[in-house]
């Protein structure tokens, strides 16, 4: 699993409040996504981080902020949940070495409910 | 804009028998493919990938998959399905201009009957 944990692993919050997911890893990885699943439409990339400080968006990222202010925590915020923002929001990182360059390992994902 | 996709939802196979789960892409240079797998309540875990070499790649578990130029396909294929092999499949493919990005299909859901 590449040392990657993800937290918390279920919530439950309302319309309009703000949500914060942390991916924390400990394996001194340079890349770092947040991703969402969502049935028919496979995982989608919200935001990605190419080191500290250094984040670039995704496909999705209409509503969502990162922040990576140390090596081994990715944060993704929620800045006034919505119901459309219900989903299960899985954290990877990405292998930049030898042979399994670009694989990614994903963490156990965090299921959000947006009442 | 480079995509994939997997025009099935659901593959159904017996055991015993070979299994293949399609994935068909859309990239103007070469393309770099994956496969992934998710088991109930858990995260993807990598099978396999394709960045350049023989057609045929070896993975994980026993799947390998077919890369196919002409026909843009990267189909998963096993010899012989086990139940266990029972979960949701997704293919994936770098982005050609930005090598951070990846696209993933919608996903197979591949369901062995004993």
């Amino acid at each position: 699993d590449a040392g990657i944990t993800q937290s918390p692993r279920h919530k439950v919050t309302e319309t309009g409040t703000p949500v914060t997911l942390r991916c924390h890893q400990t394996e001194n990885h340079r890349y770092m996504y947040w991703y969402r699943q969502d049935p028919g439409h496979g995982l989608r990339l919200i935001h990605y981080s190419y080191g500290v400080k250094d984040t670039d968006k995704g496909e999705v990222s209409d509503g969502y902020s990162v922040s990576r202010s140390k090596t081994e925590d990715f944060l993704l915020t929620l800045e006034s949940a919505t119901s459309s923002q219900t989903s299960v929001y899985f954290c990877a990182i990405r292998l930049t070495s030898g042979g399994d360059t670009d694989t990614q390992y994903f963490g156990p994902g965090t299921r959000l409910t947006v009442l | 804009a480079q995509s994939v996709a997997q025009p099935e939802d659901q593959v159904n196979v017996a055991e015993g028998n070979p299994l293949t789960v399609k994935c068909t892409y859309s990239v103007s240079g070469n393309p770099y493919l994956f496969w992934y797998v998710q088991y109930p309540n858990r995260g993807l875990q990598f099978l396999l990938k394709y960045i350049t070499g023989d057609n045929l790649v070896k993975g994980s578990y026993g799947f390998e998959a077919e890369f196919n130029k002409s026909q843009t396909s990267f189909h998963l294929k096993k010899p012989s399905a086990l139940v266990s092999d029972s979960a949701l499949y997704f293919c994936a493919v770098r982005d050609e201009d930005n090598f951070n990005k990846f696209y993933f299909g919608s996903g197979t859901k591949l369901n062995v009957k004993p």
